[in-house]
This record gives structure tokens, C-alpha cells and sequence, in this order.
């Protein structure tokens, strides 16, 4: 199986950066996801990496090294909507149907 | 464009009870994943189905769950005899292709309280 850690909870402060740490342990790596979930809502994708590096979508950036196993999503200029939980997922070569997902960072951003 | 529709969106049942929760995928998509989400734990994934097909259930427990996509109709995750441990969200995704840079697009899920 996969092991995904992430932190359970970070504050932040309108306007400020956050940076969301993912680790992972598995074979066969084929892709790591980041998902935005708002209480009570549907997890939505927000990115995707498989190569090392950044993507940067907007606010949002997200940084993958296979090398160390760790990823991490990076939030700029927060607003009080980015209050959500982010989720961490990893996929593998011999299952890349099924995303095995950490516990998940929950965000609260304070004014 | 209706993104994946599941109902109902909330589901109280008593111990022993039946809970059955539906899940119409987006328009297009053949590949439907069950995946559930307990409090305080990620999401862990339970079945993958395409149309009359079972391809995956390897993380459905061994008894009282079940799950179908028939030709017709939504995808259905059903559970039978359920006990308080069930207590979760069940969160419904589906894809227009199932390998490469797929992207999963989720229900907003059906909680299942079991009293």
C-alpha cells in the first residue's frame, strides 16, 4: 500500500502564503493529485504532477520530487474562501485507476 | 453540463437496516469509482465499475456490500445489515477514460448515519 502523510490542520491569514506538505512511500509511482474539499462538498481536482518540478495554476502551485517522495501545494495571496481541506493523492503504474488519499491538511484562514 | 449526481445526499438508518446510494456519472462517462470516506481519515477507495462491468472491488468489504452499474440507471452502492462502523461519506467519481493524466471528477457525496 501507500503510506501519504500530510499535516492535519494549518492557519493562515487573509492574504498571506501557506505551504502544504505531502510525503509518500510506494512503488511504482504514477502520479500525485491535489484535491480541494470544501465541508460537506465533492473533493475538486486542483493538480496534477508526475514530472519533478513546479505547475503553477493562479494562486495555486504545486511541487512534486519523485526523489524524495514529497510534494507540497503552495496557496498565495489566501482569501477566506481557500478555507477548505486539501487533499493529497497518489496513483500507481499498476493500479492507474485508484488514487490512494492522505488524511488531508485542513486550512482555516483568519482575517 | 450536471457534473456526478449522487442521492441521497444525507441517509439515517438503524442497525440491521439497508442503505442503498446512487450515483449518476457525468454525461459521457463510462467509469464509475466508489470511494469512502470515514471521520478524521482520507478517502479510501472501495470499487471501480464500468457499464455492467465489476473491474475492481478489491477495497469493498468482504460482506454486506455490494455495488452494480447497469446498463441503464445510476451506479448503485449497496449495504445490507448495516452496523454503526458504516457511519461515512460515500463519495461517487467517474472519468471519460480510466489510465494516463486522468482526472477524477467527484459527487458531493451521500452520508450514511447508521444509529
Amino acid at each position: 500500500g501507500q503510506n501519504i502523510d500530510q499535516p492535519t490542520e494549518m492557519t493562515a491569514t487573509e492574504g498571506a502564503i501557506v505551504q502544504i506538505n505531502c510525503t509518500y512511500q510506494t512503488s511504482g509511482f504514477n502520479g500525485l493529485f491535489w484535491y480541494q474539499q470544501h465541508a460537506g462538498e465533492a473533493p475538486t481536482f486542483l493538480s496534477y504532477n508526475v514530472l519533478d518540478g513546479l505547475e503553477e495554476k493562479g494562486r495555486f502551485s504545486s511541487f512534486l520530487s519523485r526523489s524524495k517522495g514529497y510534494s507540497y501545494l503552495l496557496l498565495k495571496e489566501l482569501q477566506m474562501k481557500d478555507s477548505a481541506s486539501y487533499l493529497c493523492a497518489v496513483r500507481v503504474i499498476s493500479n492507474d485507476y485508484k488514487l490512494s488519499f492522505g488524511a488531508g491538511t485542513t486550512v482555516t484562514v483568519r482575517a | 453540463n450536471a457534473g456526478v449526481m449522487q442521492n441521497p445526499r444525507h441517509l439515517v438508518r438503524r442497525r440491521g437496516q439497508e442503505a442503498r446510494l446512487r450515483c449518476s456519472p457525468m454525461k459521457g462517462h463510462s467509469h464509475v469509482y466508489w470511494y469512502r470516506q470515514l471521520p478524521e481519515e482520507g478517502l479510501k477507495f472501495m470499487v471501480y465499475l464500468q457499464k455492467e462491468n465489476i473491474i475492481d472491488e478489491s477495497g469493498m468489504p468482504k460482506e454486506r456490500f455490494s455495488a452494480e452499474f447497469p446498463k441503464e440507471g445510476p451506479s448503485i452502492l449497496r449495504i445490507q445489515q448495516v452496523v454503526r462502523g458504516d457511519s461515512a461519506a460515500y463519495f461517487c467519481a467517474s472519468s471519460l477514460t480510466v489510465s494516463g493524466a486522468n482526472v477524477l471528477t467527484f459527487g458531493a457525496g451521500s452520508r450514511l448515519t447508521v444509529l
